[in-house]
């Protein structure tokens, strides 16, 4: 079973600010089965990124996502008020597994 | 445009099954391109994967879940459900359907008490 590890668990930014999350994988796995969310209080988790680093429709080019074997990382290059929120990753091959989440929050 | 909805008891009897309905529209349940999800996510927690089925009938479980889940399609309805067996407290959760991981419903709440 592949462990999915995310850090940092909790990333505190201003508006404006650059954003990396984490991603690790216990095992190496094919990018090409690797994704992340975005999720608010009280909605469903949003698609941003595919693939690895394939941007989701409508989803704006602040958003972008890298990395390859265990490694993966999710940018989000200017916080907008909006981006507040938690983010998930995703290996959906095999058995698909969750990464625990990191929530990004108002500094 | 994909849109998903799940349905069914919002609260389920300890040692009982839970079942929801997940109606489709936009696509068909018969689409072989994709395969058809259920995720749950306990209050204030994280995300986990239940399984998928597509519609060749061909199904994955979650490791830790197999032995109490069935996910079927009704093509006649255009839906898919789950069921899961031997609930308890631990199982509470809100219950998603989702088209692949690209299309998600907006989620029912579930809770297991007597």
């Amino acid at each position: 079973e592949i462990v999915l590890t995310q850090s940092p668990g909790t990333l505190s930014l201003s508006p404006g600010e650059r954003a990396s999350l984490s991603c690790r994988t216990s095992q190496s796995v094919s990018s090409s089965y690797v994704a992340w969310y975005q999720q608010k209080p009280g909605q469903a988790p949003r698609l941003l990124i595919f693939g690895a680093s394939s941007r989701a429709t409508g989803i704006p080019d602040r958003f972008s996502g890298s990395g390859s074997g265990t490694d993966f990382t999710l940018t989000i290059s200017r916080l907008e008020p909006e981006d507040f929120a938690v983010y998930y990753c995703l290996h959906y091959g095999g058995s698909p597994t969750f990464g625990p989440g990191s929530k990004v929050d108002i500094k | 445009q994909v849109h998903l909805q799940e349905s069914g008891p919002g609260l389920v009897k300890p040692s009982e099954t839970l079942s929801l309905t997940c109606t489709v529209s936009g696509d068909s349940v018969t689409n072989g391109n994709y395969y058809w999800n259920w995720i749950r996510q306990p209050p204030g927690k994280g995300l986990e994967w239940i399984g998928y089925m597509y519609y060749s009938g061909s199904t994955n479980y979650n490791p830790s879940l197999k032995s109490r889940v069935t996910i079927s399609i009704d093509t006649s309805k255009n839906q898919f459900s789950l069921k899961l067996t031997s609930v308890t407290a631990a199982d509470t959760a809100v219950y998603y359907c989702a088209r692949f991981f690209e299309y998600w419903g907006q989620g029912t709440l579930v809770t297991v008490s007597s």
